[in-house]
């Protein structure tokens, strides 16, 4: 079956620090891959995509390129506020099935200290 | 644009007995999913129904139902509470099936 992995937390940084999230995944076929944020006392909100090899999703300065050499979608903040702590989840969606399903990371908690 | 609302946001309930979470999706999304989260497994896929029919189901005991009515809101069911099911019920809608989710805020629920 599908499944994601990313590093456990807590990632402590200060601000303007630069910030990696490893993520790596198992699947069959030809996932989709996101990157959820979910700050505290809310929903996930999602922060990034990639559908296909090599496609690189940016959103609010951070990115992730998707390795499928690697099997691998590593979340990249060149340099991060106190704004961004929050808890990160890399996600998989199986495009070759029908519907929404996806399969989460355990989540990597993120703190930015002033 | 209204998001996704869930109700109860809080709720307390004993072991053996029963609960019912409600799900708003965005207006216009047809897709409705549940997501269980906990500290200890993390986010778990309950089911996914899109126009009133279940699309996908995750690996939860028969104890955990749902069900969408025709103007797309959804709910789900836990019968028989256990202490293990104690949790953060996420709800997420979504326009198609690209993997694009917007989640609720969720309801948590505490088994005493």
């Amino acid at each position: 079956g599908n499944s994601v992995t990313q590093m456990e937390g807590p990632v402590t940084l200060s601000e303007e620090a630069f910030l990696t999230i490893n993520c790596t995944y198992t699947a069959t076929g030809y996932p989709s891959l996101f990157w959820y944020v979910q700050y505290p006392g809310e929903g996930l909100q999602l922060l990034l995509k990639a559908t296909k090899a090599d496609d690189k999703g940016s959103n609010k300065g951070f990115e992730a390129t998707y390795r499928k050499e690697t099997t691998s979608f590593h979340l990249e903040k060149g340099s991060v506020q106190v704004s961004d702590s929050a808890v990160y989840f890399c996600a998989l969606s199986d495009r070759g099935a029908a519907g929404n399903k996806l399969t989460f990371g355990g989540g990597t908690r993120v703190l930015v200290k002033p | 644009k209204a998001g996704v609302t869930q109700t109860p946001r809080y709720l307390i309930k004993t072991r053996g007995q029963q609960v019912t979470l409600s799900c708003s999706p965005i207006s216009g999304h047809r897709s409705v999913s549940w997501y269980q989260q906990t500290p200890g497994q993390g986010l778990q896929f309950l089911f996914e129904y899109f126009s009133e029919t279940q699309r996908n189901k995750g690996n939860f005991p028969g104890r955990f139902s749902g069900r969408q009515f025709s103007n797309s809101r959804s709910e789900m069911n836990v019968s028989t509470l256990e202490l293990g099911d104690s949790a953060l019920y996420l709800c997420a809608s979504s326009p198609g099936q690209a993997g694009e989710l917007f989640f609720g805020e969720g309801s948590r629920l505490t088994v005493l």
